[in-house]
């Protein structure tokens, strides 16, 4: 099956903008969508298709894509977006999903 | 309102079954595709099984195939996996989720709660 790859962990002052990125070979072919975890909480979906939020979801999220690689950036960061994020695609090698291995996202 | 309801969970020795259950709500359960996702204890979320909005079509991660059986019952709004022959490395925190959309661009739109599986003698 395929694997997406993130980063473990990232930092960001509070209001200033970060970005998680999501590496895989699927996502070629397939748009990300994206989860945030705080703990003890089942996931909530954040982000999925081109660049598409859920209700209720603020618009400091959004979606991007290039190539082999889809982003998830936080524009003005809040204390309540302290959470662990994880990336999620079609699996293009047989399984029909994948998750990436999550971020976790501290702000300061 | 939309829900998700995980049960069936528990503490189970190595080798034996357990059944989870998922019950839901608020919208048309048979027009939509679901999935089991799980979480090992500070490890991260792992597909485990979808099926189709009819059932007709099912997969399995390698890592449970010949060993769970999802399925599921459109009468009574209920998605079901069947555990077998769980080891250690099956405990997690299991989550039923609703797939939204199709195509490239689908995702999980709905979680339940989790319920928490331990695989110990």
């Amino acid at each position: 099956s395929s694997e997406l790859t993130q980063d473990p962990a990232v930092s960001v002052a509070l209001g200033q903008t970060v970005r998680i990125t999501c590496q895989g070979d699927s996502l070629r072919s397939y748009y990300a969508s994206w989860y945030q975890q705080k703990p003890g909480q089942a996931p909530v979906l954040v982000i999925y298709g081109k660049n598409n939020r859920p209700s209720g979801i603020p618009d400091r999220f959004s979606g991007s894509s290039s190539g082999n690689t889809a982003s998830l950036t936080i524009t003005g960061a809040q204390a309540e977006d302290e959470a662990d994020y994880y990336c999620n695609s079609r699996d293009s090698s047989g399984n029909p999903y994948v998750f990436g291995t999550g971020t976790k996202v501290t702000v300061l | 309102e939309v829900q998700l309801v995980e049960s069936g969970g528990g503490l189970v020795q190595p080798g034996g079954s357990l059944r989870l259950s998922c019950a839901a709500s608020g919208f048309t359960f048979s027009s939509y595709e679901m999935n089991w996702v799980r979480q090992a204890p500070g490890k991260g979320l792992e597909w485990v099984s979808y099926i189709s909005s009819s059932g007709s079509t099912i997969y399995y991660a390698d890592s449970v195939k010949g060993r769970f059986t999802i399925s599921r019952d459109n009468a009574k709004n209920s998605l079901y996996l069947q555990m077998n022959s769980l080891r250690a490395e099956d405990t997690a925190v299991y989550y039923c989720a609703r797939t939204y959309g199709s195509g490239i661009e689908d995702a999980f739109d709905i979680w339940g709660q989790g319920t928490m599986v331990t695989v110990s003698s």
